[in-house]
């Protein structure tokens, strides 16, 4: 049961480069999320979606694009990666809105 | 809007010693508590939960009480153990932005390091 998988785990990028971050669950799980985790910051919520073909904006949405095109799949997208976008990327899913979430392993993302 | 304060790290014990991580949080309506908890290099893993008032979440030695009149949800365990070094997150699960979507709320995370 390989729960919530996340790619690439470590990437190093330059300023204004792109790239996605994929996000996959097999628990048939509606909600799916992404956090970044900061120091001192705790984890905060950049995007989620409540089903497929639905997104929504967090709390820090600026500078990510997320889409749900199949119900397993997260994508979150940086088109233009800005140093201030270095941090530690968390998806996570869960089966309703107000139970606990399953968090994948993390994407450590530098931006140089 | 919602929010959850626990104590600032980090917290270091030696082995069998006893261990509270306090936590308190503010919300709108009838939020559900939880605890993760991140070991090093990993995700967030659920450590335990309570839904209501009075409820107590336990796992692993691990024990928190949902206390509705001092809004808190305070992780304790009476003995801990070198595995338990990670650090330690209180989260709630409640509604935001006026609608009917739920988001966990995060505390800022407590460092545990317990030493032989």
């Amino acid at each position: 049961n390989a729960g919530v998988t996340q790619t690439p785990k470590f990437r190093v990028l330059k300023t204004g480069q792109s790239m996605t971050l994929l996000c996959a669950q097999d628990m048939n799980h509606e909600y799916m999320y992404w956090y970044r985790q900061d120091p001192g910051m705790g984890l905060r919520l950049i995007h989620y979606s409540v089903g497929e073909g639905t997104t929504a904006k967090g709390e820090v949405p600026d500078g990510y694009n997320v889409s749900r095109l199949k119900k397993q799949n997260f994508l979150l997208g940086l088109e233009s990666a800005a140093p201030s976008q270095t941090s530690v990327y968390f998806c996570a899913s869960s089966l309703r809105p107000q139970w606990e979430a399953f968090f994948g392993q993390g994407t450590r993302l530098t931006v140089v | 809007g919602n929010s959850v304060t626990q104590m600032e790290g980090p917290v270091t014990l030696s082995e069998e010693a006893f261990l509270t991580i306090n936590c308190t949080y503010t919300a709108t309506g009838y939020p559900s508590l939880f605890w993760y908890v991140q070991y090093p290099g990993e995700g967030l893993q659920l450590l335990l939960k309570a839904t209501k008032a009075d409820d107590k979440g336990s796992n692993k030695g691990f024990e928190a009480t949902y206390r509705k009149e001092t809004t808190s949800f305070h992780l304790e365990k009476g003995s801990v153990q070198v595995s338990d070094s990670a650090v330690y997150f209180c989260a709630l699960s409640d509604q935001w932005s006026g609608g009917s979507n739920y988001k966990l709320t995060f505390g800022k995370g407590t460092l545990l390091t317990v030493n032989p």
